[in-house]
């Protein structure tokens, strides 16, 4: 079966700091897909990221970064400098094959001004 | 962009009423999903479809269907709704490449039904 563990339920941080968001998975395929979403106050569940279990390398966006360590079953999350806006629920998910997103329970995100 | 809507964002309704949960995407995509999110268990999925009048049970169907007759609408019925159905309800969607996990979802806003 495939699990995702967010071991994070709730980060508070200062603003302008960094924050790493951690994300561990399970799955016995060679194949799957890992994403992060993003989920503001408002509901909707923005999608951030996409990667696949051949692709290790690591990704970079604006203030955002994702660790992706196949030795380590791990896809951290990290926000440089982080800002109020950043706030929001994080999921962690994963996919295989035919089997659809399997979530993490999510890390609530507070930044602090 | 891709467009989930949802049609309702707050929906109030009784024990024992049937409720139609109506989620509509304009991207022409091949797979529907239905999740539940409840606090501290993060989403779980209820039902998807991967083509027009099909559909797959996910991890927690147990008093929920669903109908999809046209492509773009993809409809999450409670037959008789209960308290512990009192939820946020997501709708996604997920354009077919091969293998439905391969697909990156997208989100409708949410409708978050209370039953009384």
């Amino acid at each position: 079966a495939q699990k995702v563990t967010q071991a994070q339920t709730e980060i508070s941080v200062v603003e302008k700091e960094d924050v790493t968001l951690d994300c561990v998975y399970e799955t016995r395929d060679t194949t799957y897909y890992l994403f992060w979403y993003k989920q503001p106050p408002s509901g909707e569940l923005v999608f951030l990221i996409r990667r696949n279990s051949f692709d290790e390398q690591n990704e970079i966006s604006g203030r955002y970064s994702w660790n992706f360590q196949k030795s380590t079953s791990s896809f951290n999350f990290t926000i440089t400098a982080s800002q109020v806006v950043d706030s929001a629920v994080y999921f962690c998910a994963l996919a295989s094959g035919n089997t659809p997103l399997v979530f993490g329970k999510g890390t609530r995100l507070s930044v602090i001004a | 962009d891709v467009k989930v809507t949802q049609s309702s964002r707050y929906l109030v309704k009784r024990t024992g009423e049937k409720v139609f949960l109506e989620c509509v995407q304009d991207m022409d995509h091949e797979n529907m999903f239905w999740y539940r999110q409840d606090p501290g268990l993060g989403l779980r999925l209820i039902y998807f479809s991967y083509d027009v009048k099909m559909k797959e049970k996910g991890d927690i169907p147990e008093g929920y269907s669903v109908s999809r007759e046209k492509k773009e609408r993809f409809s999450l019925i409670l037959e008789s709704a209960s308290t512990n159905q009192t939820s946020m309800y997501l709708c996604a969607s997920s354009l077919s490449q091969g293998a439905i996990g391969a697909d990156t979802q997208y989100f409708g806003p949410g409708t978050r039904l209370t039953v009384l």
